[in-house]
């Protein structure tokens, strides 16, 4: 099994509906992300979350948001999808004991289509 | 704040070439370097990393520099394979506001052609 498990990977969806991804993961990271991917954009950072009590914001937060269910899960959600959300959207953890110079780990994305 | 910033691709090689990504950084503390590579469908894997100046990282013969003088982390392979075609991204891990969160950069295209 992967170490950071993204599903679904791929979702069409219509305008206006609502869209839930989810993220698990078996590293025992405290650490987890959400990004999205733009071609030419790079990442960019949606939302993250240090514990499970933490959520924070991130550069592109509007028409998301987040809930970490527990240490290993962390789901993002698109209240009212709009075309301009489609995206490749993946999902990271990382270790805080080494702040973030050990790297992260990703998932393998979800490619989401917004119609 | 902090940024990242890649050479823009997509930079295309004959097998065996040499390559060179270059990467320039801004940061206000002393940051992680690292390279991160995206093969096609894939998520960003690891590819190496250096945390404090003059270290170099390397791995399946990549490598690269951390030079705190010019603010640089170039990635280099001294032959490049057609396996190595994928999206390369360089970011930095800074202390800022005690998060680490990670910036990237947008990514540079590897294509090797046989």
């Amino acid at each position: 099994d992967a170490d950071v498990t993204q599903t679904p990977r791929n979702r069409i969806t219509k305008t206006g509906k609502r869209i839930m991804l989810e993220c698990s993961q078996t590293k025992g990271h405290d650490r987890m992300y959400w990004y999205r991917q733009d071609p030419g954009l790079g990442l960019r950072l949606i939302y993250y979350s240090f514990d499970v009590k933490d959520i924070n914001k991130g550069e592109i937060s509007d028409g998301y948001s987040v809930s970490r269910q527990a240490q290993a899960k962390f789901s993002l959600s698109l209240e009212s999808a709009i075309p301009n959300q489609t995206a490749l959207y993946f999902c990271a953890t990382s270790d805080s004991l080494g702040q973030g110079a050990y790297g992260y780990t990703f998932g393998s994305g979800t490619r989401l289509t917004v119609v | 704040g902090d940024s990242v910033t890649q050479m823009e691709g997509p930079v295309t090689l004959s097998e065996e070439a040499f390559l060179t990504i270059n990467c320039t950084y801004t940061a206000t503390g002393y940051p992680s370097l690292f390279w991160y590579v995206q093969y096609p469908g894939e998520g960003l894997q690891l590819l190496l990393k250096a945390t404090k100046a003059d270290d170099k990282g390397s791995n399946k013969g990549f490598e690269a520099t951390y030079r705190k003088e010019t603010t640089s982390f170039h990635l280099e392979k001294g032959s490049v394979q057609v396996s190595d075609s994928a999206v390369y991204f360089c970011a930095l891990s800074d202390q800022t506001g005690g998060s680490y969160i990670p910036t990237f950069g947008r990514g540079t295209s590897l294509i090797v052609h046989p």
